[in-house]
């Protein structure tokens, strides 16, 4: 079965460094999404991808964090410079378009997540 | 008024019991109510999920009951096993949009 994959699986790195997790979506999927979830709490959305651009984004995703989808397969998340509160699990998934090219129910694939953690 | 509520924050079932999760909204743009179980060191994956026009799906042992009018829903594992101790999130869609609004989370554990 198709899954999203992401690297690494922890990242450390040092508060004001740069760090890029990656992400390869399921293979057919055209839509494209960062979470993060900070330890022991719920789930948030930081941004979707589609066409080659940012289709939303959240209040969370400011001008430190940036995505990118530099080849056919890898979809990246940049966040310039790191700060102790970003730590957390950051999610990628993926979607398909629905049927009809609406919504629908469009089912989100998540990986398994890249553990961020910020010193 | 984008906040999905969810309760209770943990749940401890025995083998073979009913385990019910329920969550509230108050955005009535909400248009599609996905639950989500999530196992240690995994991402969430999608149990089931429905939309507003229904009030109710059922998968297997796993069903959502959805109250358009209380605006609240709820996922009811039936004969409830160790193998589906996990958090469980429950999360909505605004209409035309894609972004998930999740719930706070509930850790589920069925004892044998």
């Amino acid at each position: 079965e198709p899954e999203v994959t992401q690297t690494p699986s922890h990242q450390v790195t040092q508060m004001g460094q740069e760090v890029i997790l990656r992400c390869v979506p399921i293979s057919n999927h055209l839509y494209f999404y960062w979470y993060r979830q900070i330890l022991g709490q719920k789930v948030e959305f930081l941004v979707s991808f589609y066409n080659n651009e940012i289709s939303e984004k959240s209040e969370i995703f400011d001008d430190q964090f940036s995505v990118e989808r530099p080849d056919g397969s890898n979809f990246t998340l940049k966040i310039r410079s790191t700060k102790l509160e970003d730590s957390a699990m950051y999610f990628c998934a993926s979607s398909e378009p629905a049927a009809g090219g609406s919504i629908g129910i469009d089912t989100q694939y998540f990986g398994p997540g890249t553990r961020l953690t910020v010193l | 008024q984008q906040q999905v509520k969810q309760s209770p924050q943990s749940l401890i079932v025995q083998k073979g019991g009913i385990s019910i999760i329920n969550c509230a909204y108050e955005n009535t743009a909400f248009d599609y109510f996905p639950w989500y179980q999530q196992f240690p060191g995994k991402g969430p994956a999608l149990l089931i999920a429905i939309r507003p026009d229904v009030s109710e799906k059922k998968e297997g042992r796993f069903t959502i009951s959805f109250n358009k009018s209380a605006k609240q829903f709820s996922l009811h594992i039936m004969d409830s096993q160790p193998g589906d101790s996990a958090t469980y999130f429950c999360a909505a869609r605004n209409t035309g949009r894609r972004a998930l609004t999740f719930g706070s989370g509930t850790r589920l554990q069925v004892q044998p």
